[in-house]
């Protein structure tokens, strides 16, 4: 099972904005793509989720290109309370038995400087 | 506040031992996922059921188990305890089963932090 990866750690400064990628290569065809922001001790929180193309909301922007292997998540003009743990969740299906497992991204560790 | 709990925050507990964890969903939402999250492993999906059945399976090993109750509280049973199984487990819930089609969000709980000694 191929994993889904992504920078261990990114810095950034304040007010800057911020790209984080993910890879995942063996997606499930029907499936969204789904990211969450984690503290230190706390369950994931979701942040976006999109299919293909550019989603945005109020807090976050997704990038899907056509042959969904890959997603960006962009934060614009970060402050330090987004200083936390970035992951992307997607769906594997693997073979005719169609034996599925949600999979976390490896995950990336944002630190946000004044 | 998510809407999601768990019980309890914290467990000690001693290798060989079996201890419970409780969840406890949203209103209304009938997905259950169970998840493992240790420094090593990252987050590691173990376990869905959605309205009592299971659903999908990942990594779980075979010393845990999981139900869901007609209530739709999930309980994850760890048996046979061993050192490498101190983590946080979070339960997460959401309305639909799997992550086909839009608001599918899971929402987790806070976790329990298992220590075993």
């Amino acid at each position: 099972l191929a994993k889904t990866t992504q920078p261990i750690s990114m810095d950034s400064y304040e007010g800057q904005e911020v790209n984080i990628t993910c890879s995942h290569n063996n997606i499930a065809t029907n499936d969204y793509i789904t990211w969450y922001q984690q503290f230190p001790s706390q369950g994931p929180r979701f942040i976006i989720q999109g299919y293909k193309t550019k989603v945005t909301n109020e807090v976050a922007s997704l990038f899907i290109p056509a042959d969904r292997k890959s997603s960006t998540l962009s934060l614009p003009r970060v402050s330090l309370s987004d200083t936390a743990v970035y992951y992307c969740l997607v769906g594997e299906s693997k073979g005719t038995s169609g034996t599925y497992k949600y999979i976390f991204g490896t995950g990336t560790r944002l630190k946000v400087l004044a | 506040d998510s809407g999601v709990t768990q019980t309890p925050k914290h467990l000690i507990t001693a290798t060989g031992q079996r201890v419970t964890l409780r969840c406890s969903p949203r209103s209304g939402d009938l997905s259950v996922y169970w998840y493992q999250q240790s420094l090593d492993q990252g987050l590691q999906f173990l376990i869905q059921y959605y309205n009592g059945e299971e659903r999908a399976k990942g990594n779980i090993l075979e010393r845990f188990s999981a139900q869901q109750f007609p209530d739709l509280h999930s309980e994850l049973n760890l048996s046979s305890l061993e050192l490498g199984d101190s983590a946080l487990y979070f339960c997460a819930s959401s309305v639909v089963v799997g992550l086909a089609g839009p608001h599918n969000e899971q929402f987790f709980g806070p976790g329990t932090r298992l220590t075993v000694l």
